[in-house]
């Protein structure tokens, strides 16, 4: 079984649209993470939620709006896609939130935005 | 604030031969530092990461990396690279107070040439 698992793998849309990428984990953890990977492989955390509260919130455009339902659910909703925002998407999921925990990656959401 | 300088964005060695990937950090208080891996359209894996134990932490797959507080450096080393080695290395480090993020390195690109 996959640990951590997003859908869809491959996402290509049109610019002003809106479309959501989701995140499960079946590994019993409590702490989940959005991160972005640009096109030079560059990985920059952009939420964090530990038992479906938001932990950790950096500079992201209000666009960009995270759901946690259920501890092993963390889902990602993006309004009104942008050029810039074509990137993949990686969620990660540790058991808790305390900063020694390994991190533990899904296979990534490529989205292009045309 | 913390951060993560990774010299080198392409490594390349010959199979057999020594692998050195470099990672120097900076933070204000002492850190938790890690590496992980990235296969081609994967997402990233845990090698290996110094929680203020042992300096010299193994990892997985052959690999270890040295604490040296003195040179603020954490470098992946493994004796004899293979070809399935190749892949995207990242360091990255969090402080352990306060709640602060995981930050990543730019990556590292290891090639290995048969």
């Amino acid at each position: 079984d996959t640990a951590v698992s997003q859908t869809p793998k491959y996402l290509v849309t049109q610019m002003g649209n809106d479309k959501s990428i989701k995140c499960e984990q079946n590994l019993g953890h409590d702490t989940m993470y959005w991160y972005k990977q640009d096109s030079k492989k560059f990985l920059k955390i952009m939420f964090s939620y530990n038992n479906k509260e938001l932990i950790i919130n950096e500079t992201v455009p209000n666009r960009f709006s995270p759901k946690s339902p259920d501890k092993a659910h963390l889902n990602l909703h993006i309004n009104s896609l942008e050029l810039g925002d074509s990137a993949v998407y990686f969620c990660a999921s540790s058991l808790g939130a305390t900063r020694q925990e390994t991190q533990y990656f899904g296979p990534g959401t490529r989205l292009l935005v045309l | 604030a913390q951060s993560v300088t990774q010299l080198g964005s392409h490594v390349s060695v010959s199979e057999g031969a020594l692998v050195l990937l470099r990672c120097n950090y900076s933070s204000s208080v002492p850190p938790y530092l890690f590496w992980y891996v990235q296969y081609p359209n994967q997402g990233l894996q845990l090698l290996l990461k110094y929680t203020s134990a042992a300096t010299l932490v193994k990892g997985i797959n052959g690999f270890e990396a040295e604490f040296k507080k003195s040179e603020t450096s954490f470098h992946l080393t493994k004796p004899s690279a293979h070809m399935s080695d190749a892949a995207e290395y990242f360091c990255a480090v969090s402080q352990n107070s306060g709640n602060t993020p995981l930050v990543f390195g730019k990556g590292t690109r290891l090639s290995v040439i048969a």
